[in-house]
Order: structure tokens, then C-alpha cells, then sequence
């Protein structure tokens, strides 16, 4: 079982530039998210979507976008990438009446 | 602001013994915990979770206290053992039809033989 899928597992991008972090899930779940850790700060909530069309912000999605044309994916881009995301980046997927989520392995990204 | 607060960042404990880790939470509104569990290079794992309406819930070796008058919920793993060594996460529901959650910084626990 494949569970949810992050590509890629290692990221670094220079200042400036634009990039997509994947997120697949097969387990057919209606709710997603994407999570930054940083140290020192535990996991914050960075956008998240309730089904294929409806996505929402969290406590820190500035710089970041999403979208969800599928149940399966939700992409999430870097505009024009900072050194302030520096971070790993990790994306959830559940089912809709559950609250314990799954977790991907993680994205580590770096911006120089 | 940190709603969810774990202050001890890492914890020794000896195997066989019980470890406790420790959360508190400053929003009245939060109505269901979690505790997460993660190893290096891996995504958080869900451990176990507890409804405001219950004060414990226990699930083999692990059992979680909630204090709603104190804000404060605590993790006990007994007896330990070294697979537990891994940074746990403290999790908060906030807003119960998006299912928000709010976590901790994490407390890395680390059990010595």
C-alpha cells in the first residue's frame, strides 16, 4: 500500500525560483494538507482541502499555493522561493470523519 | 502564539521504566488530542487520541491523561522500550468541521538500555 506519496524527498532551489511539491494519496481521502516543520516550532498548518476543488489557507500560507483537481493529488507550489522556506515539508491526508491523519515521508527543501 | 506547548524539548528514560511526556494547551476550545509519534526521515505516525469528554484512554503500553481544568495532557509509555526512541508531537483539534490541528514542538525521547 502506497498510503501518501511526497516527491520529491530532496529539494534545494536558489532564491527566486519557482517550484511544485507532489502529493498523491490512494487511499481515496477527502481531506489533505500540507505541513511545514521547522525546528523549534513543531508542525504548522500551511493550506489544507476538504475535497477535489476546495482548498483553504492555514496558519501560514503565505508565499505558497495550492490546488485540488483530483481526490488523489494536491500539489503545492512555491511561488518564488525565500530562504524562509527552508524547512520540511510534509503532507496529510484522512478520511472525512476521521481527525488522525496520515502522514507523507517528507519533503526537505532548501533555499539558498 | 503557541497554543500547544510542549516545554520539554528531550527526555532520557531508562528501559523498563515508564516515560512520561508532557503537553499543554492554552485554547478552551480544543475539544480532541492526539499524540504523534516520528522517526528520522519519516513522516509523523499517529500513536493515540482522546476526546475532551474523557479524562484517559489507553491503547497496549500507551495511555493518555487529559486535565481540561489544568490544560494539560501527558503521554505515559510503560514499560519503555528502545523502539520508542523518536520525537513524539503533541496534536490539538481546533475547529471541528475543518478538523484544524494545532501541533507541538515535540519532545524527542530517547530510552537507554
Amino acid at each position: 500500500n502506497a498510503g501518501v506519496t511526497q516527491t520529491p524527498k530532496f529539494q534545494v532551489l536558489k532564491t527566486g525560483q519557482s517550484m511544485t511539491l507532489q502529493c498523491a494519496q490512494d487511499m481515496n481521502h477527502e481531506y489533505m494538507s500540507w505541513y511545514r516543520q521547522d525546528p523549534g516550532m513543531g508542525l504548522r498548518l500551511i493550506h489544507y482541502s476538504v475535497g477535489a476543488g476546495i482548498t483553504d489557507q492555514g496558519e501560514v500560507p503565505n508565499g505558497y499555493n495550492v490546488s485540488r483537481s483530483t481526490t488523489e493529488d494536491f500539489p503545492l507550489r512555491l511561488l518564488s522561493a525565500a530562504p524562509s522556506q527552508t524547512s520540511v515539508y510534509f503532507c496529510a491526508s484522512r478520511p472525512q470523519k476521521n481527525t488522525e491523519a496520515f502522514f507523507g515521508q517528507g519533503t526537505r527543501l532548501t533555499v539558498v | 502564539d503557541q497554543q500547544v506547548k510542549q516545554n520539554s524539548p528531550s527526555l532520557s528514560v531508562q528501559e523498563g521504566r515508564i516515560s512520561i511526556l508532557n503537553c499543554d494547551y492554552t485554547n478552551s476550545m480544543f475539544d480532541y488530542f492526539l499524540w504523534y509519534k516520528k522517526y528520522p526521515a519519516e513522516g509523523p505516525t499517529f500513536l493515540i487520541s482522546i476526546s475532551s469528554i474523557k479524562d484517559k484512554n489507553e491503547d497496549g503500553r500507551f495511555t493518555v491523561f487529559l486535565n481540561k481544568s489544568a490544560k494539560h495532557l501527558s503521554l505515559h509509555i510503560v514499560p519503555s522500550q528502545p523502539g520508542d526512541s523518536a520525537v513524539y508531537f503533541c496534536a490539538a483539534r481546533r475547529d471541528q468541521g475543518a478538523q484544524k490541528l494545532v501541533f507541538g514542538q515535540g519532545t524527542r525521547l530517547t530510552i537507554n538500555p
